[in-house]
Formats: C-alpha cells, sequence, structure tokens
C-alpha cells in the first residue's frame, strides 16, 4: 500500500525549530520528486518546498527561504524539512506529498499526500 | 507569480445535481499545467485533475476537468453525497510546487 506518514510537529516558541520526517512506503522514493504543502488553521493550501528525485534540486517559497531546508534520505525512504526560525504565521498543518512523473520528467501535481502533522507557533 | 482566482465561493447545490466550478489565472498557463484538488473536513486534499482534463487514478467520470490559457473549469455531473467538499485548483507549470487557489466549497443545499 502507497503511504505517507508524517511525524515530527507539535508546539514551538517563536523563533524555535522543529523537523518533520515524512516516511515513505509502497514506492520507491529515488524516483520521485517530493514537496511539503501547508495549511493555516481554516485556511487554503500552500506549497512550501520540493525535492529532486535524487536531492540535488531545490525549491522554496518565498515565505520559508532561508529558514527551511528539505532533504531526502533515499535509502531510508525518508523525506525530512527542517523548520528554522519559526514564526506565528508558519502554525500551520504540513503535508507531505509526492509528485507525479519520475526521475525523467517530473509534473508537480500532488498525487499522493500523508494525513498532515500539525505545526503551532506560539509563546 | 501567476494568482490563481477560483469562483463562486461557496457552491449551495443538491444531491443529483451538476456543478461547475470556476479558476482564473492571472496570466496563460503554461501547457495548461492546472490541477484539481478535493478536500473533506479533517482529510488530506486528494488530486481529481492534472493537466487540466486528465483523470487522477480511480477518479469517478462524473469529474471533468476542462479550459486552457487562463480559464479552467471543473464539472461534477451529478453529485454524489460524498462529493461534498473544498475544491482547489493549483497552477504548476511558472515555478516547481505553482500555487494554488483560495478554493470553492461545494456544499448541501
Amino acid at each position: 500500500e502507497v503511504q505517507l506518514l508524517e511525524s515530527g510537529g507539535g508546539l514551538v516558541q517563536p523563533g524555535g525549530s522543529l523537523r518533520l520526517s515524512c516516511a515513505v512506503s509502497g514506492f520507491p522514493l529515488r524516483n520521485h520528486a517530493m514537496s511539503w504543502v501547508r495549511q493555516a488553521p481554516g485556511k487554503g493550501l500552500e506549497w512550501v518546498s520540493v525535492i529532486g528525485p535524487g536531492g540535488g534540486a531545490t525549491y522554496y517559497a518565498d515565505s520559508v527561504k532561508g529558514r527551511f531546508t528539505i532533504s531526502r534520505d533515499n535509502s531510508k525512504n525518508t523525506l525530512f524539512l527542517q523548520m528554522n526560525s519559526l514564526r506565528a504565521e508558519d502554525t500551520a498543518v504540513y503535508y507531505c506529498t509526492k509528485a507525479m512523473g519520475d526521475i525523467n520528467y517530473v509534473i508537480f501535481a500532488f498525487d499522493i499526500w500523508g494525513q498532515g502533522t500539525m505545526v503551532t507557533v506560539s509563546s | 507569480e501567476i494568482v490563481l482566482t477560483q469562483s463562486p465561493g461557496t457552491l449551495s447545490l443538491s444531491p443529483g445535481e451538476r456543478a461547475t466550478l470556476s479558476c482564473r489565472a492571472s496570466q496563460s498557463l503554461t501547457n495548461n499545467y492546472l490541477a484539481w484538488y478535493q478536500q473533506k473536513v479533517g482529510q488530506a486534499p486528494r488530486l481529481l485533475i492534472y493537466g487540466a482534463s486528465s483523470r487522477a487514478t480511480a477518479v469517478p467520470d462524473r469529474f471533468s476537468g476542462s479550459g486552457s490559457g487562463t480559464d479552467f473549469t471543473l464539472s461534477i455531473s451529478r453529485l454524489e453525497p460524498e462529493d461534498f467538499a473544498v475544491y482547489y485548483c493549483q497552477q504548476y507549470g511558472s515555478s516547481p510546487g505553482g500555487t494554488f487557489g483560495q478554493g470553492t466549497k461545494v456544499e448541501i443545499k
């Protein structure tokens, strides 16, 4: 069964750090670009970051650039999001998602989603 | 940055009726790189349509996407009880990840 399982969310003070993980099962992580998408309480979806299949190419939304780092360990089928200098506006459910396509041609529509992990930034 | 505007904000319909949702882009989309997602309360989004008109795996054929350039439509031919949800469009041609619309809620009338 194809599954993405996020973990690592929680309550953190402004300026603090968290590291999110996404355990992948049911498909070879190394063949696919992966992304993080977030949703603030009661709000819409916001793309956060994407990483290419090999990990060499990474992209970020302007709102998190310089503070968040996406990475992957294909040998452990795990995706990560290191979040530093957290702000109240980073409060959201963070979803791990799989991009369509494969290692040769990435389609940045997201066909597999995890259940999400909640990050709350508050003092 | 390409901005997507979805309309209406809320659509009140009865089961069995046809739903028509609109997504308008501030610039023409490369290769019609437009996706639609469905999100039910308390659940993660689900991909319905990509490439403006291609249905994702296991999506019922009552869902269809159309449009090109800047104007796109998601149609649900006959609403089933499980179709009442929030729908988002996403453009993914201008940059990796792209941008999402603000969503249209389809509610039971």
